[in-house]
């Protein structure tokens, strides 16, 4: 069973869309959640950290939590072109705090 | 200098060949780590360190040594790799704060074993 999964896409959404990106984790007592955003041969780049349950807001971009479901989103308003990037969803798994599993990314398109 | 600095950013290797990958944090962090991605699959963590301590390995091959001789640098040396050995090598750091640890990285290595 994979640790975090993601749906890989791509998905495409027109500039000024909202871009939703979904990942599910399988250890339930996992506490911290992570997005990465990374572009073409870049090394991934912290976007959004989210350790509650519900939403958190920062600039055009949500994560949004539930752990009952072990669910976390990513919600980009007014998405750019810019924003065309392979998005990762990161989890600390119970055990082994120190670690931090990844999923095999989604990638975005946003059309101009 | 900026965060986490990799060295080389790209580097070919034959197999019989013995290299190494540095990696230099200037955050002030406790731990580094190791993660290797390759086309099509997640990022796969190879080794972290908590105050220079080895605290995970994740079952990888020992042709693959890390060496963390104090708290800002890690090395990941390379010995009789194989072609599937080829990746993007990258090196990360973090604050570990017990709830949770944000990772910051490198900029990787792109390694290609010929």
């Amino acid at each position: 069973q994979k640790e975090v999964e993601q749906n890989s896409g791509p998905l495409s959404v027109p500039e000024g869309a909202i871009a939703s990106l979904n990942c599910t984790y399988s250890d339930r007592g996992s506490q911290s959640f992570f997005w990465y955003r990374q572009y073409s041969g870049k090394s991934p780049e912290l976007i959004m950290s989210i350790y509650s349950n519900g939403d958190k807001e920062d600039g055009r971009f949500t994560a949004q939590l539930n752990k009952a479901s072990q669910y976390v989103s990513l919600l980009i308003r007014d998405s750019q072109p810019s924003d065309s990037a392979t998005y990762l969803c990161a989890v600390n798994p119970t055990t082994g705090a120190n670690n931090l599993f990844f999923g095999t990314g989604t990638r975005l398109t946003v059309i101009p | 200098e900026t965060g986490v600095t990799q060295t080389p950013r790209h580097l070919v290797m034959g197999m019989t060949n013995k290299k190494s990958l540095k990696c230099e944090q200037h955050l002030g962090h406790n731990a580094m780590y190791w993660y290797k991605q390759s086309a099509k699959k997640p990022l796969e963590l190879m080794f972290v360190y908590s105050l220079e301590e080895r605290v995970e390995n994740n079952s990888v091959p020992s042709r693959f040594s890390p060496e963390c001789p104090n708290s800002s640098h890690l090395f990941l040396h390379l010995h009789t790799l194989q072609p599937e050995d080829s990746a993007l090598y990258l090196c990360a750091s973090s604050q570990f704060r017990g709830g949770g640890t944000e990772a910051f990285f490198g900029q990787g290595t792109r390694l290609t074993v010929v």
